[in-house]
């Protein structure tokens, strides 16, 4: 157990819909990191945040956002969703702003858009 | 752009056959090189941290080493449950990791 828990486990929606997915961190964990995982792509890097701001960004699409609170979880919305976005979304975290540090990744929520 | 190839893409060993993986890595300003072991449906789990050329880390039957260009990941004596898929990952100076598609390693009894 990594201590970074990610909600919901599984998530079945309907294209044009709208999700949200959540991760806590581990405690004492500032940075948080999305990434999506397809079988084709591998595990591609979204966007990090820290201590609440934005970070880094990577291949994420314009109808994704993200946003960290101030209690630190993350939350990663998704938009008029297509079935390409059928992926493995996972969050991982870690003590440090920089990528110098190791990450330590969620359980993941499984994405199905029908 | 960041690049991070992996290699083989698959390998199956037979229980205590020795071997290794690949990891090669065109980053820009590297600030750390990184082993995560993944099972199928889970996140990756850490497993090493390299920084620099020349380092070299252990854990049980794993062993990563690093140069410039390429990171290895050795196996000794596999078991059974080592079976899983074995990314690497390249931290750059943009402060994002970029993942290789990984090494699905499969050891047989």
């Amino acid at each position: 157990d990594s201590g970074v828990t990610q909600t919901p486990k599984h998530l079945i929606t309907a294209t044009g819909q709208r999700v949200t997915l959540r991760c806590s961190p581990r405690s004492g964990d500032l940075s948080v990191y999305w990434y999506q995982q397809s079988l084709d792509q591998g595990l591609q890097f979204l966007i990090q945040y820290y201590n609440g701001e934005e970070r880094a960004k990577g291949n994420i699409l314009e109808r994704f956002s993200a946003q960290q609170f101030p209690d630190l979880h993350s939350e990663l919305n998704l938009s008029s969703l297509e079935l390409g976005d059928s992926a493995l979304y996972f969050c991982a975290s870690s003590v440090l702003g920089t990528d110098k540090g190791e990450q330590f990744f969620g359980p993941g929520t499984r994405l199905t858009v029908l | 752009e960041d690049q991070v190839t992996q290699s083989p893409e698959a390998l199956r060993l037979q229980e205590g056959e020795s071997s290794s993986l690949n990891c090669s890595y065109t980053v820009s300003g590297l600030r750390g090189l990184f082993w995560y072991r993944q099972d199928p449906g889970k996140g990756p789990e850490f497993l090493f941290t390299l920084y620099s050329a020349g380092e070299e880390k252990e854990k049980e039957r794993l062993k990563a080493t690093l140069t410039k260009k390429e990171s290895f990941l050795h196996i000794t004596a596999p078991k059974p449950e080592d079976s899983a898929t074995y990314l690497c990952a390249a931290g750059g100076s943009n402060y994002k990791l970029t993942f290789g598609k990984g090494t699905l390693l499969t050891v047989n009894p």
